[in-house]
Formats: structure tokens, sequence, C-alpha cells
């Protein structure tokens, strides 16, 4: 079962802020967050991960709650090509890298 | 930058029909990984392989067979496919099985008559 839980939907403006949001109310002590996301027909792309401190690359950030039972993926500046299916999972270094994917959140960029 | 590279894109069989689906990383990663995506869901670990030489059952193994040819191949065989098969393929690959993000190959899309 996954353990996160997201929107099903979400509608941004071209050039607007994507403020995805995940909750992992259940995350214990070992466990990452990560997200990635799959344009229409392709395969999952990586997008950003982190532990506890909030966290910022090329593509997006990450913010993560103190209390780490939340998370949100920001994209700064959000464009077309940024619809896509959002995942948001969690998983610990003892589980061999078996991503659990849930539904995600349908991203869908309007110009 | 090839990255994860699958054959066939597409196929077509019939019911009891054998296949076998490649995939090759370029990256040097020690574990490779297959999953399913059916329509409007998620994707479900089949097989995966935490290192060259070691194969281990996912979420949905049952109709599958993997084999990991060397570091750089794992290849996932339908000895003999059923329509609930029909799917997209994907293979991904992590310089190793832990918390390092995984790089998936674009898919195989295969339908089961």
């Amino acid at each position: 079962d996954a353990k996160t839980t997201q929107p099903t939907s979400m509608d941004c403006a071209e050039g607007r802020a994507a403020n995805l949001p995940c909750n992992h109310s259940t995350i214990s002590g070992n466990e990452y967050v990560y997200w990635y996301r799959q344009i229409h027909s392709q395969g999952p792309q990586y997008i950003i991960h982190g532990l506890k401190n909030n966290e910022t690359n090329e593509m997006a950030s990450l913010i993560i709650t103190e209390d780490r039972k939340s998370s949100t993926l920001i994209l700064p500046h959000a464009t077309l090509r940024d619809t896509a299916v959002y995942y948001c999972i969690v998983i610990s270094g003892n589980q061999g890298g078996k991503l659990i994917f849930g539904q995600g959140t349908e991203l869908s960029v309007k110009p | 930058n090839a990255g994860v590279t699958q054959t066939p894109k597409f196929q077509v069989l019939k019911t009891g029909q054998s296949m076998t689906l490649q995939c090759a990383q370029d990256m040097n990663h020690n574990s490779m990984y297959w999953y399913r995506q059916d329509p409007g869901m998620g994707l479900r670990l089949i097989y995966y392989s935490a290192s060259e030489g070691t194969t281990d059952k996912g979420e949905v193994p049952n109709g599958y067979n993997v084999s990991r040819l060397n570091k750089r191949e794992f290849s996932l065989r339908l000895e003999s496919a059923a329509p609930s098969q029909t799917s997209v393929y994907f293979c991904a690959s992590s310089e190793r099985g832990d918390i390092k993000p995984q790089h998936f190959g674009d898919g195989t899309r295969l339908s089961i008559l």
C-alpha cells in the first residue's frame, strides 16, 4: 500500500508556481521523500528527494514540514511542459529501492 | 546519452505466445527493476535485481521470469502470455538499491489478444 496521500488533480497557470502537496503522516525516521513525474506515455522522471531538510535543484524545491508528516513540491515557474502526473513516494534505504507508486497528482498547466 | 534502453517499443502477441522484453543501461548501475503500468494506475514492481547475479520478486511477479544477463542487461520473459498481461512495461536502473534515484526507460507497450 502506498504510504502517501496526494490530491487527484490540480491546475496551474503557466508562469506561476505550482505547489503540489503530499501527506505522509506515517513516515518513519529513516524514510526519505521522493518525487517523480510522468509525462504522458513516457517513463517516470526523478525530480528531487529529501529526508528532513528542504531541498532545491534545477527542477524544483522540496519543502518538508518539521514533523515530516507532509511535504510540498514546488515548481517555481510552471510551463506547459510540466503538465504530468506527479508521484510522491516514501522509501527507506533497506527496501532494496522498491518504489511503491500511488495514483499521484495530475497537474495541468494552462496558458 | 542513452540511459535505459528498452526493446521493443511496441508488441502485439496472441494468448499463449512467449516473449522476452529487453532492457539495457549504460550508466554502470548495480540495480535494475521491471515495472508494469495499467491504464490509469501507478507503476507496480514485477521483479528487481539488486546487483548482478541476484533477482527478487516484487509486488506482481506471477506469470513472469527475469534474467540479469550481466551488469548492463535485465530481461523480462512472459512464458505464456495472457490478456491480463496487456500493459506498458518499464525498466529502471539505479546506482544501488537503496535510496538512489531510479532512471526509467521509455517503456514497451504490450498488447495480448
